[in-house]
């Protein structure tokens, strides 16, 4: 059962526009997220994070949004440079999981020049 | 110059033997992880240790096992019991917080021979 999901296992974007990608959750026990950015072969990048208390978290070209109600979060890119282009992971834990991240299955972003 | 190593990059198993995973924190971090990585698929988590001498089980430990006998080491073996080993191994490392983010390492390739 995934607890965490990346329904969109691919996302092309033109250079400069805005790179949407979307994250959903089931498990309402989930307090923190966080979004992780990977090239192959290479492991991920922690790019941002969200606390459940909030609903938006911005940095720099990076904003991640949450809707606590739909059990889902996104992670908004502008604009969106070709350095970009890898797999994006959401993942999720709670509290009392002993920090243990549940991950969603990823999103290739591409952004085209 | 702190970070989190893993070696090698590149490993090549045997059938029915046993290999070590090396990875090496020097950011003072009391927690560490090892995850997999399958194509197309998320991170799942095989041990994860909050302390030197404690370790814990995660989603898919059968055929893997650890140590932690210091704070900058957690190597794991996958024994000649996990009988698809082929994937991508991820070390990763975190500091004690509510907020607390993990840290991977660049990974090790598995394959089989």
């Amino acid at each position: 059962d995934q607890q965490v999901k990346q329904n969109s296992p691919s996302l092309s974007v033109q250079e400069g526009r805005i790179s949407i990608l979307n994250c959903d959750y089931t498990n309402s026990m989930f307090d923190y997220f966080l979004w992780y950015k990977k090239y192959p072969a290479e492991g991920p990048t922690f790019l941002i994070s969200i606390s459940s208390i909030k609903d938006k978290n911005e940095d720099g070209r990076f904003t991640v949004f949450l809707n606590k109600s739909a059990k889902h979060l996104s992670l908004h890119i502008v604009p969106s440079q070709p350095g970009d282009s890898a797999v994006y992971f959401c993942a999720a834990r709670f509290s009392g999981s002993a920090r243990q991240l549940t991950f969603g299955s990823g999103t290739q972003l591409t952004v085209l020049p | 110059d702190g970070g989190i190593t893993q070696s090698p990059k590149y490993l090549f198993r045997k059938e029915g033997q046993n290999v070590t995973l090396s990875c090496e924190q020097n950011l003072n971090h009391d927690a560490m992880y090892w995850y997999r990585q399958d194509p197309g698929q998320g991170l799942r988590l095989i041990y994860y240790s909050q302390i030197v001498n404690d370790f814990q089980k995660g989603d898919i430990a059968e055929g893997y096992s650890v140590s932690r006998e210091k704070k900058e080491s957690f190597p794991l073996t996958v024994t000649s019991a996990q009988k698809n080993p082929t994937a991508f191994y991820l070390c990763a490392s975190s500091i004690s917080g509510v907020l607390e983010t993990q840290y991977f390492g660049p990974g090790t390739r598995l394959l089989v021979l």
